[in-house]
């Protein structure tokens, strides 16, 4: 049973537009949401964050919501750029740092 | 660059051998963790610890062991490697980044198990 998923795998956004990337979780117990990006043949590194008494949380080009009553969290990147061109890994945690990952969606930005 | 290294970064070996993974790191963290991550499941925590000689399970831990016998050095090992363990296995350590609290991950290590 997965707790955290990125229903799409894959989006393509032109360069300078806005990238949506969406999250649902099934768990309400989870307190804590974070955004990873990964590059191929290295590890993921952390993007944003969003505690659960929040609901919007903004670093930069990178804005991430949290709907709790709908149980899902979006990552707004803008303007979009090749850069940004990636996987992107929703995860969650409660309490104890145990994080659970989503399956990953991956980030075209054509330029 | 959080400091983390992990050896080797590259491994083929025999199903039925025994293979030791390290992960090294020089921040002094409290808390480290191990993943795998398979096409189609994301990162999947195996074991964690959260000080020396202190661990527990995660999600995938059958057929994994670890130990930590420094702060610094998290050993995972498999005692007999199976090819459903071939896998990329990332190792992660609990910190903070601009006042929000994450895990760093490390390059990654990339096993094959013929």
């Amino acid at each position: 049973d997965q707790q955290v998923k990125q229903n799409s795998p894959s989006l393509s956004v032109q360069e300078g537009r806005i990238s949506i990337l969406n999250c649902d979780y099934t768990n309400s117990m989870f307190d804590y949401f974070l955004w990873y990006k990964k590059y191929p043949a290295e590890g993921p590194t952390f993007l944003i964050s969003i505690s659960s008494i929040k609901d919007k949380n903004e670093d930069g080009r990178f804005t991430v919501f949290l709907n709790k009553s709908a149980k899902h969290l979006s990552l707004h990147i803008v303007p979009s750029q090749p850069g940004d061109s990636a996987v992107y890994f929703c995860a969650a945690h409660i309490g104890s740092y145990q994080l659970t990952f989503g399956k990953g969606t991956k980030l075209s930005v054509i330029p | 660059d959080a400091g983390i290294t992990q050896s080797p970064r590259h491994k083929v070996t025999e199903t039925g051998t025994p293979v030791t993974l390290r992960c090294h790191q020089t921040e002094n963290h409290r808390y480290m963790y191990w993943y795998r991550q398979d096409p189609g499941h994301g990162l999947r925590l195996i074991h964690y610890s959260y000080g020396v000689k202190d661990t527990d399970k995660g999600e995938v831990s059958d057929g994994y062991s670890v130990s930590r016998s420094k702060t610094e050095d998290f050993l995972l090992t498999l005692e007999s490697a199976t090819s459903s363990q071939t896998s990329v296995y990332f190792c992660a350590i609990r910190g903070t980044s601009g006042g929000q609290e994450t895990q760093y991950f490390g390059p990654g290590t990339r096993l094959l198990v013929l």
